[in-house]
């Protein structure tokens, strides 16, 4: 079974700092780790994916994440952050297999961006 | 190309009615997920359909079902609704392989009153 735990239900930044939003997870065959952004009132946008390969992944609006199997995270990070980030960002896992379409996500955490 | 289009955006129902919710998926787009999103309980895996069949089930109650048309687009339909069937229902569709990107639509926004 997978799991995805997000520390942190809400993130506060200041206009122009890091942004790091952490993720764990938990999976019984290697995963394929995704970070969605959803803004209010809408559906979710992809950010990045990892699936295989290159363990530091690019994404867009200048979003990274870093893969690290040995600790099981996929923590999310923008250099500089800008008020237009500010909504809530989901991470999710697709086990792969037969889990055909079906993403586990996590809780959420909710980014606010102060100028 | 056109994004996952879901009609209706807004419901609003009474215990007991039932639902049916529509989502058109992105051109060639064979898989269609469904997840149901409340601030309780995030976001839920439904289930999910490639050509026409039902390959993948999340855990909901029978009162939740659905189907994939010939064309790709999809269904869902609740039962009997309850007041914590209340949610925002959001498809997502892909090709259909694990890896591939799930691409959302909008949602349907239901309320039970």
């Amino acid at each position: 079974a997978q799991s995805v735990t997000q520390l942190g239900s809400h993130v506060s930044v200041s206009e122009g700092a890091l942004v790091l939003l952490r993720c764990n997870y938990s999976s019984s065959v290697p995963p394929y780790l995704f970070w969605y952004v959803q803004y209010p009132n809408q559906g979710l946008q992809l950010l990045l994916k990892y699936t295989t390969g290159a363990t530091l992944v690019k994404g867009i609006n200048g979003f990274e994440a870093e893969f690290k199997k040995s600790e099981t995270y996929f923590h999310l990070t923008k250099p500089s952050a800008h008020m237009s980030d500010a909504a809530e960002y989901f991470c999710a896992v697709s086990a792969g297999g037969t889990s055909y379409g079906k993403l586990t996500f996590g809780q959420g955490t909710i980014l606010t961006v102060h100028p | 190309k056109a994004g996952v289009t879901q009609t209706p955006r807004y419901l609003i129902k009474t215990r007991g009615q039932q639902v049916t919710l529509s989502c058109s998926p992105i051109s060639g787009h064979r898989s269609v997920s469904w997840y149901q999103q409340t601030p309780g309980q995030g976001l839920q895996f439904l289930f999910e359909y490639f050509s026409e069949t039902q390959r993948n089930k999340g855990n909901f109650p029978g009162r939740f079902s659905g189907r994939q048309f010939s064309n790709s687009r999809s269904e869902m339909n609740v039962s009997t609704l309850e007041l914590g069937d209340s949610a925002l229902y959001l498809c997502a569709s892909s090709l259909g392989v694990a890896s591939d990107t799930q691409y959302f639509g909008p949602g349907t926004r239901l309320t039970v009153l």
